[in-house]
């Protein structure tokens, strides 16, 4: 089992610019989670799905899509880049709701810095 | 809007000793409650889970639970420097019925040898 992969590790982009941070997980988990966690910060998060084909926002989904086609991945796309989007971003997996188990996986982070 | 409040620190503990992190949660209804290491640069990792009230022991942490105060602690027995890193308390998050979870700050913790 890999866990839960993200790339990539490190990007730098340029204000209006977009891109895909990729997430997989190969652990057969309906419940994924995408948060950012700025310097000095907890983590907030973006967006999350329960399952394929079922996305909903969380607290800061401004700015973000996902979008969900198979069990295993959760991509997080960046739609005009903007300075403020300036963080580390770490994808999640768990068995059951997050907020109800322990059998839950982050993901090893991409830094994402927008110039 | 759930709030989870932690001094940030630092907190500074000789090694062999026992570490002590508070956490309050603002919202009555929560239910269960997450302490997660994260060292620097890595990503967080589940420690201690804990939904009923009291203690909750495993290895040398334990979970403190007091909801009619709304308060979770996490103690750290016989510290070591490898526990050095921030701890991150986590309640479930329910804006608008989301699932995922809210998170405090943190807690810097530093072990001295």
């Amino acid at each position: 089992n890999a866990g839960v992969t993200q790339t990539p590790k490190f990007r730098i982009l340029k204000i209006g610019q977009s891109m895909t941070l990729q997430c997989t997980q190969d652990m057969n988990h309906n419940y994924m989670y995408w948060y950012r966690q700025d310097p000095g910060m907890g983590l907030k998060l973006i967006y999350y799905s329960v399952g394929a084909g079922i996305t909903d926002k969380g607290e800061v989904p401004n700015g973000y899509n996902v979008s969900r086609s198979t069990t295993e991945d959760f991509p997080l796309r960046l739609e005009l880049a903007a300075p403020s989007q300036t963080s580390v971003y770490f994808c999640a997996s768990s068995y059951l709701r997050q907020g109800s188990t322990d059998t839950q996986y982050f993901g090893p982070g991409t830094r994402l810095t927008v110039l | 809007q759930k709030e989870v409040e932690q001094n940030s620190g630092p907190l500074s503990v000789p090694e062999g000793a026992i570490a002590s992190l508070n956490c309050t949660y603002s919202d009555r209804g929560s239910q269960s409650f997450f302490w997660y290491r994260q060292y620097s640069g890595k990503s967080p990792e589940l420690i201690m889970f804990i939904y009923s009230n009291g203690d909750k022991e495993d290895g040398r942490f334990t979970a403190q639970l007091n909801k009619a105060s709304q308060y979770v602690s996490l103690l750290i027995r016989d510290s070591q420097p490898s526990d050095s890193a921030t701890y991150l308390c986590a309640v479930p998050y329910s804006g608008g019925g989301a699932d995922g979870l809210t998170f405090g700050k943190g807690t810097h913790l530093i072990i001295q040898p």
